[in-house]
């Protein structure tokens, strides 16, 4: 699996984006970069995930760079709500199965009201 | 929200004694994991389970056992709990159609004494 690189923290102003960067330059080819969240004492919740082309769902967008090697994850108008611990996590997808998540330290998102 | 629920939810025991964790699916997803989270260490993959009867080891599975004889429930036991085991554990529910994308229960805060 491919080892990522994500700042320990981040603070953003409530009603501002916020853009949570995420190094993954060991990232092999059949890896999609998935972004989970995890606000505190809960269990992390899934956001988003790409292969290599930008993602946008409702809860945010998913930028990831032409050599794959980083992405970005971009809340588009935080919340203090959104404020929690994201995970940048590759993993690879093989077509039919389920796979074994390996989550690291990932990034403390504070928003500030 | 899904439908996964943990049981117990806090738990304090002795050392030496055996505890079983519950977790309850209603979603009828394949795949379920047990994760432990501890300060330092992020969370990290005990023992999952891609079928009834059928389980694997994770990363940290020393100390613990798994089984799955219903799809819709995954135990997971110590044999013999130690103060090393005292963490905040997480099940996780994923399918097959869902790749890569999990859903986490909870969780339950387990003190060994």
């Amino acid at each position: 699996d491919a080892k990522t690189t994500q700042p320990p923290s981040m603070d953003c102003a409530e009603g501002r984006a916020a853009n949570l960067p995420c190094n993954h330059s060991t990232i092999s080819g059949n890896e999609y970069v998935y972004w989970y969240r995890q606000i505190h004492s809960q269990g992390p919740q899934y956001i988003i995930h790409g292969l290599k082309n930008n993602e946008t769902n409702e809860m945010a967008s998913l930028i990831i760079t032409e050599d794959r090697k980083s992405s970005t994850l971009i809340l588009p108008h935080a919340t203090l709500r959104d404020t929690a611990v994201y995970y940048c996590i590759p993993t690879k997808n093989s077509g039919g199965s389920n796979y074994k998540l390996t989550f690291g330290k990932g990034t403390l998102l504070t928003v500030n009201p | 929200d899904a439908g996964i629920t943990q049981s117990p939810r806090h738990k304090v025991t002795e050392t030496g004694t055996p505890v079983t964790l519950r977790c309850h699916q209603t979603e009828n997803h394949r795949y379920m994991y047990w994760y432990r989270q501890d300060p330092g260490h992020g969370l990290r993959l005990i023992h999952y389970s891609y079928g009834v009867k059928d389980t694997d080891k994770g990363e940290v599975s020393d100390g613990y056992s798994v089984s799955r004889s219903k799809t819709e429930d995954f135990l997971l036991t110590l044999e013999s709990a130690t103060s090393s085991q005292t963490s905040v554990y997480f099940c996780a529910i994923g399918s097959r159609d869902r790749e890569g994308i999990a859903d986490f229960g909870p969780g339950t805060r387990l003190t060994v004494t």
